[in-house]
């Protein structure tokens, strides 16, 4: 049983580029959501997308962009990254159960440095 | 007021020792809660659910408190392999799941 994947597991981009992380979710799960994680703080929630639409956004500025595909994967995109983006980028996949109630599995990570 | 606040720690505990984390929310609408362990520069892995009537999985209890908005998780028997930073995740009902910085725990010999 394929857990989360994630890729790449590190870049290096520079002030004012772009970049594009994905995610395939756990067998069996439709539901994909990303975090950002900096260091010595707990994962900050950026969205979560469900039937490939963004059901859910946290406090991320519109630089921070999704998609999700058909077979539940899903991107993540930054533009003009800033300094401050550098973190660990976590996806994570649940089954959505309608309830609100979800086990969520992680991946494990993108481990981006923007110089 | 954080939303979800955990004491960073480290709590230093000797092994065979019982050791508890607590977390506390700030939004009494929430709905579902976790416990995640993060291994250093890896994924959190989830531990255990919280249930309202409490659960426990081999030597981890875990409680809810609804009435002072706060969970809890208990370790018995602490192994050098239970060194981690816990996590606890509270999610209301707008699906928006959200984490505490972690507590330190390291256990040694």
């Amino acid at each position: 049983d394929a857990g989360v994947t994630q890729s790449p597991t590190h870049l290096i981009k520079t002030r004012g580029q772009q970049v594009t992380l994905r995610c395939s979710p756990k067998s069996g799960h439709d539901t994909v959501s990303w975090y950002q994680q900096a260091l010595g703080q707990g994962p900050q929630f950026i969205f979560q997308y469900y039937e490939e639409e963004e059901r859910q956004r946290g406090n991320f500025p519109d630089r921070f962009s999704g998609h999700q595909f058909p077979n539940y994967s899903s991107e993540l995109n930054v533009n003009a990254l800033l300094l401050g983006d550098s973190a660990l980028y976590l996806c994570a996949s649940s089954l959505d159960a309608g309830t609100g109630l979800y086990e969520q599995y992680f991946g494990p990570g993108t481990r981006l440095t923007v110089t | 007021r954080k939303e979800v606040e955990q004491d960073p720690g480290p709590f230093n505990v000797p092994e065979g020792a019982t050791v508890a984390f607590n977390c506390t929310y700030s939004n009494s609408a929430s709905q579902s809660f976790f416990w995640y362990r993060q291994d250093c520069r890896k994924e959190p892995k989830l531990l255990m659910s919280v249930y309202s009537s409490g659960n426990e999985d081999g030597r981890f209890t875990a409680q809810l408190n609804r009435a002072s908005q706060y969970i809890s998780l208990l370790i018995r028997d602490s192994k050098l392999s239970d060194s981690a930073t816990y996590l606890c995740v509270v999610s209301g009902g707008s699906y928006i799941p959200t984490f505490g910085r972690g507590t330190s725990l390291i256990v040694h010999p």
